[in-house]
């Protein structure tokens, strides 16, 4: 079974409708993220949590919001989707353990549609 | 501000030859590096990492990075490409906030045979 999974794969919507991307892990991480891919522009840091109670803005959090469930689950919400939205929506996990820099481990992504 | 560029968008090799992909990067004190490669339809899977110590790392899948901290890169090379390797290459660089990675914009490998 895989590490990180990522609910639901594919997803179409339509303008104003609020959606839910959930992400869970099995590593045992503390720390989750939610990175955004558009063609030809990388990964964009949407939000970050270092633990159930610590949850932080990226860089492009307007328009979303998050939810730390467990430890071993963090969703993100688009509270009323518009079309740029529209875009591959990753979770990662990273662990801190022994402080510093760890690499991140990435789910499958979910492709969002917003018409 | 930290920044990561990939100059190539876009690079066609021919399956067998030597592979290099570039990566420059702009960060305030001792970066940690990544490359990453993502399959179609796949999420991104960790080719190589570079902390500290030696500077040529060895990755998965046959692939080389060379830390060179007086050109500000990490390119990614491979001495013999497969066909099973066209995929999306992201180099990356942390700590950003959070700790999370600040990507570049990827380049896309094509394999001809």
């Amino acid at each position: 079974d895989a590490d990180v999974t990522q609910t639901p794969r594919n997803r179409i919507t339509k303008t104003g409708k609020r959606i839910m991307l959930e992400c869970s892990q099995t590593k045992g991480h503390d720390r989750m993220y939610w990175y955004r891919q558009d063609p030809g522009l990388g990964l964009q840091l949407i939000y970050y949590s270092f633990d159930v109670k610590d949850i932080n803005k990226g860089e492009i959090s307007d328009g979303y919001s998050v939810s730390r469930q467990a430890q071993a689950k963090f969703s993100l919400s688009l509270e009323s989707a518009i079309p740029n939205q529209t875009a591959l929506y990753f979770c990662a996990t990273s662990d801190s353990g022994t402080g510093g820099l760890n690499e991140q481990f990435f789910g499958p992504g979910t492709r969002l549609t917003v018409l | 501000a930290q920044s990561v560029t990939q100059p190539d968008i876009h690079i066609t090799v021919s399956e067998g030859a030597s592979l290099e992909l570039r990566c420059n990067y702009s960060y305030g004190a001792t970066p940690y590096l990544f490359w990453y490669v993502q399959s179609p339809g796949q999420g991104l899977q960790l080719l190589l990492k570079y902390f500290s110590g030696d500077t040529l790392v060895q990755g998965i899948k046959g692939f080389e990075a060379e830390f060179k901290r007086s050109q500000s890169s990490f390119n990614l090379r491979k001495p013999s490409v497969h066909w099973s390797d066209a995929a999306e290459y992201f180099c990356a660089v942390g700590p950003n906030s959070g700790y999370a990675l600040n990507f570049g914009k990827g380049t896309s490998l094509l394999v001809t045979p």
